[in-house]
């Protein structure tokens, strides 16, 4: 079956640090990869999403993600957090023809200061 | 312009009753998605419409769950029978025209079932 898994349920990072966020698939054959970041009530705000070509993936709010095809992997990374960037973070795939969207279980940041 | 639009953003219901909820996409946008998330879960496919039909409801639970776009643009949720078990943000989304193309979210409608 098509499942996307976040590893990391919660994670706690400093202002000012680094920050991976993992992500690994299982598909069969390359989907197209999304990452969707969730703060609360708010809705779903898309981040950047792969479909194919360059494996680094710019996106929005200084975030970038790499599709790692040997590891099924598409992690999102920072390299300096932000307090606002406390939220949740939600990886999907799709299957482009099918459309609907397989999310993750999702990893919650926290910022500290 | 206007984003996704989703009404009531609050419904609470008692077991056994019937309730509605309602998306009103992005203008012009062909496909609508109905997703539901629990709480510390991600959002599950419930439906995708593409115009007015449904292209896939492989995710819809259970025959108390049923869904309408009869003109193609908004949509409406509809449950039957609710249970305690129903009880999650219930999530819409709209894209230009499906395929791999950005979906767009709404705010949800948490339901809660007494």
């Amino acid at each position: 079956a098509q499942s996307v898994t976040q590893p990391d349920i919660h994670i706690t990072v400093s202002e000012g640090a680094s920050l991976e966020l993992r992500c690994n698939y299982s598909y069969g054959a390359t989907p197209y990869l999304f990452w969707y970041v969730q703060s609360p009530g708010q809705g779903l705000q898309l981040l950047l999403k792969y479909f194919s070509g360059d494996t680094l993936v710019q996106g929005i709010k200084g975030f970038e993600a790499e599709f790692k095809r040997s590891q099924s992997s598409f992690n999102l990374r920072k390299p300096s957090v932000h307090w606002s960037d406390a939220a949740e973070y939600f990886c999907a795939a799709s299957t482009g023809t099918a459309s609907k969207l397989t999310f993750g279980t999702g990893t919650r940041l926290q910022v500290t200061l | 312009g206007a984003g996704v639009s989703q009404t009531p953003s609050n419904k609470v219901t008692e077991k056994g009753k019937y309730v509605e909820l309602r998306c009103d996409p992005i203008s012009g946008h062909t496909a609508l998605y109905w997703y539901r998330q629990s709480l510390g879960q991600g959002p599950e496919f419930l439906i995708y419409f593409q115009g007015t039909g449904a292209a896939d409801d492989s995710g819809l639970p259970n025959d108390r769950f049923f869904a309408v776009r009869p003109e193609g643009s908004v949509s409406t949720l509809k449950i039957q029978r609710t249970e305690r078990g129903d009880s999650a943000m219930y999530l819409c989304a709209s894209s230009l025209n499906g395929g791999g193309n950005e979906q767009f979210f709404g705010p949800g409608t948490r339901l809660t079932v007494l």
